[in-house]
């Protein structure tokens, strides 16, 4: 079966500091995968996705940047968070095209 | 890019109404998701309906695509069924991007 998994699930960090959230997935090759973030009480704002290792498609200008280093991982980084960087994090995957998307549990990150 | 509105933005009703969520988008798409974002903030899949009707228990879903809508039915609402409805789809003309509606927060009061 396919599973996702996102860590860490609650994270604090300073200002200043780097970041890195990653997200695996387990089941199926080549999926699509998905970065978002959510402010408090807002909708999903979509930050990166990609379709295969080393394609990466940057959806907002912003402090953060995604990789895609094996099939079936996606990170996600900062070298330097700023406050507005606050939020949460949502990754995501589709085995295809015309498939449902499953989304992992969340990293909830607070930049102090 | 594709738009994606959804309708009310909030609603509050007492356990055991119905409801009816909307959402509109302003292409054609290929998918379509209804989603249960739950109070610990985990997106629960409701239903992958890019067009026909789907009924699981006391939800349905209906989409309607060449008029472009979709809508999510709940019946005799439980407290349970609090929380955020998102309606998510991708369009034809960028088919890996998935778009996000700004969502329902449904509010069921005992």
């Amino acid at each position: 079966s396919q599973t996702i998994h996102q860590w860490p699930a609650t994270l604090v960090q300073p200002v200043g500091s780097p970041l890195s959230l990653e997200c695996t997935v387990e089941g199926t090759s080549n999926p699509n995968l998905y970065w978002y973030r959510q402010a408090a009480g807002r909708g999903l704002q979509l930050l990166f996705y990609s379709v295969g290792i080393g394609q990466i498609s940057s959806e907002v200008p912003q402090n953060l940047s995604a990789s895609r280093p094996q099939d079936r991982q996606f990170i996600l980084s900062s070298k330097k968070l700023l406050l507005s960087d606050s939020g949460f994090y949502l990754c995501a995957y589709a085995a295809g095209l015309n498939t449902e998307a499953f989304f992992g549990q969340g990293t909830r990150l607070t930049v102090v | 890019g594709i738009q994606v509105e959804q309708s009310p933005p909030d609603l509050i009703l007492q356990e055991g109404a119905n409801s009816t969520l909307r959402c509109n988008f302003s292409d054609s798409v290929n998918n379509l998701q209804w989603f249960h974002q739950n109070p610990w903030g985990q997106l629960i899949n409701l239903f992958y309906i890019p067009s026909g009707t789907k009924q699981n228990g006391r939800l349905s879903a209906t989409t309607v695509a060449t008029e472009r809508y979709s809508l999510l039915y709940i019946s005799s609402s439980q407290t349970t069924d609090s929380g955020v409805y998102f309606c998510a789809v991708r369009g034809y003309s960028s088919a890996s991007k998935i778009i996000f509606g700004s969502g329902t927060r449904l509010s069921i009061r005992p």
